[in-house]
């Protein structure tokens, strides 16, 4: 079965600093797909970015990358100039592609406060 | 930008009752899912539905919960004789396609059993 896992808690920023949340998972699947989602107090599930695991080339969404490491099974996000806005709960997810699993897998999450 | 609508954004019921959550995915999505996140939990799939029937379950679906897709816009979650333990935010999903297609959330419907 397909494991997510986020190692960190709660991570803390400066405003307009930089921080990377981090993301590992488990899989035997050679076509699967990863998600960053954010979820504010609001508690709505937000799709922050996505990248397919067949692509080397990192995603990118305007203060949002990740930084893709297929052979490490490592999936991080980075958002940079951090903002009030940003903070909320950011879950990373796996999905498989093809005949694969329909419903994603989600880790437990990252709390990230931005200080002021 | 379209969106995923979920009815009531707060369902309060007292235990054993039915309750019946409401979701419009967006108009041209395929696939349609619901998923369930315990206060302070992970988010945890329950059921994918496509064509009109369901596609994929998790063990957490059992015959305590039925899905349905009444008309052409609804899709709804029915949980029979609720548990204390049903107390969770419930997350309807849609998407054009499997797989890279990202699934888009609704707001969530907050359900508290008494």
């Amino acid at each position: 079965a397909q494991t997510v896992t986020q190692s960190q808690p709660e991570m803390s920023v400066q405003e307009a600093e930089t921080v990377t949340l981090s993301c590992t998972y488990d899989t035997s699947e050679s076509d699967y797909y990863l998600f960053w989602y954010k979820q504010p107090p609001s508690r709505q599930m937000i799709l922050v970015i996505r990248q397919e695991a067949y692509k080397q080339q990192n995603a990118t969404e305007n203060r949002f990358s990740v930084n893709f490491q297929k052979a490490a099974k490592s999936f991080s996000l980075k958002i940079s100039d951090s903002q009030l806005g940003d903070a909320a709960m950011y879950f990373c997810a796996y999905g498989v592609g093809g005949g694969g699993a329909d419903g994603l897998t989600f880790g437990k999450g990252t709390h990230l406060i931005i200080q002021p | 930008e379209p969106e995923v609508t979920q009815t009531p954004s707060h369902q309060v019921t007292q235990m054993g009752q039915e309750v019946i959550l409401r979701c419009v995915p967006i108009s041209n999505h395929l696939y349609f899912y619901w998923y369930r996140q315990i206060l302070g939990q992970k988010v945890e799939f329950l059921v994918s539905f496509y064509n009109n029937e369901i596609s994929e379950k998790s063990e957490i679906f059992d015959d305590q919960f039925s899905v349905e897709r009444p008309d052409g816009s609804n899709f709804t979650l029915k949980i029979r004789s609720t548990k204390l333990e049903d107390s969770a935010m419930y997350f309807c999903a849609s998407s054009e396609y499997r797989g890279y297609q990202p699934q888009h959330f609704g707001d969530g419907t907050r359900l508290s059993i008494l």
